[in-house]
């Protein structure tokens, strides 16, 4: 079954400091791969997305993504945390056999002042 | 132009009663999906509606269905309410634009609504 996997449910990391959160599927066909970003009481905001093409895929905020394929990895880094950057973030996929988006269960980022 | 908006915000039942919660989409949006986030199950796909049909379905009892009108506006209704239906209820709304598509296509972005918190007591 496809799925979505993030590792660490909460990530807390110092101002300034470089955010990782990690995420890894399962797949036997290409995915679409998207970062959301969800504020408290808040929806869900696409922070980028991957679909073909260049592998590095720059989103909104300083984030960026980057597809590896021999790894079924979409890790979203940031080089330098701020404290607006307080959130929950998920991982999501979709595959072009099927409309619905599968997510991550999320993870939540803290940032030490 | 005007994100995707949900009516109402918070909504408090009891069990056993129903409830229809609703989404205007992008103006010019085609496609309406809904997702319920629980603490619990985290975000699952409820379904997706496109040109007044229902095109894609998650796995959810028919307790939970839903319809799309013709100027794209959705609504979703749940039926004998249980404890466990409290959650938030998000819609998002694509452009499936593509002349000769049957909804979203899955590289397409999805704008999300705030949601409806449903409270069941």
């Amino acid at each position: 079954a496809q799925s979505v996997t993030q590792l660490g449910s909460h990530v807390s990391v110092s101002e300034g400091a470089l955010v990782l959160l990690r995420c890894n599927y399962s797949s036997s066909v290409p995915p679409y791969l998207f970062w959301y970003v969800q504020y408290p009481n808040q929806g869900l905001q696409l922070l980028l997305k991957y679909t073909t093409g260049a592998t590095l895929v720059k989103g909104i905020n300083g984030f960026e993504a980057e597809f590896k394929k021999s790894e079924t990895s979409f890790h979203l880094t940031k080089p330098s945390a701020h404290m607006s950057d307080a959130a929950e973030y998920f991982c999501a996929v979709s595959y072009s056999s099927a409309s619905k988006i599968i997510f991550g269960s999320g993870t939540r980022l803290s940032i030490r002042p | 132009k005007a994100g995707v908006t949900q009516t109402p915000r918070y909504l408090i039942k009891t069990r056993g009663q129903q409830v229809t919660l609703s989404c205007s989409p992008i103006s010019g949006h085609r496609s309406v999906s809904w997702y319920q986030q629980t603490p619990g199950q985290g975000l699952q796909f409820l379904f997706e509606y496109f040109s007044e049909t229902q095109r894609n379905k998650g796995n959810f009892p028919g307790r939970f269905s839903g319809r799309q009108f013709s100027n794209s506006r959705s609504e979703m209704n749940v039926s004998t309410l249980e404890l466990g239906d409290s959650a938030l209820y998000l819609c998002a709304s694509s452009l499936a634009s593509t002349p000769g598509t049957s909804g979203r296509r899955a590289g397409e972005t999805q704008y999300f609504g705030p949601g409806t918190r449903l409270l069941v007591l």
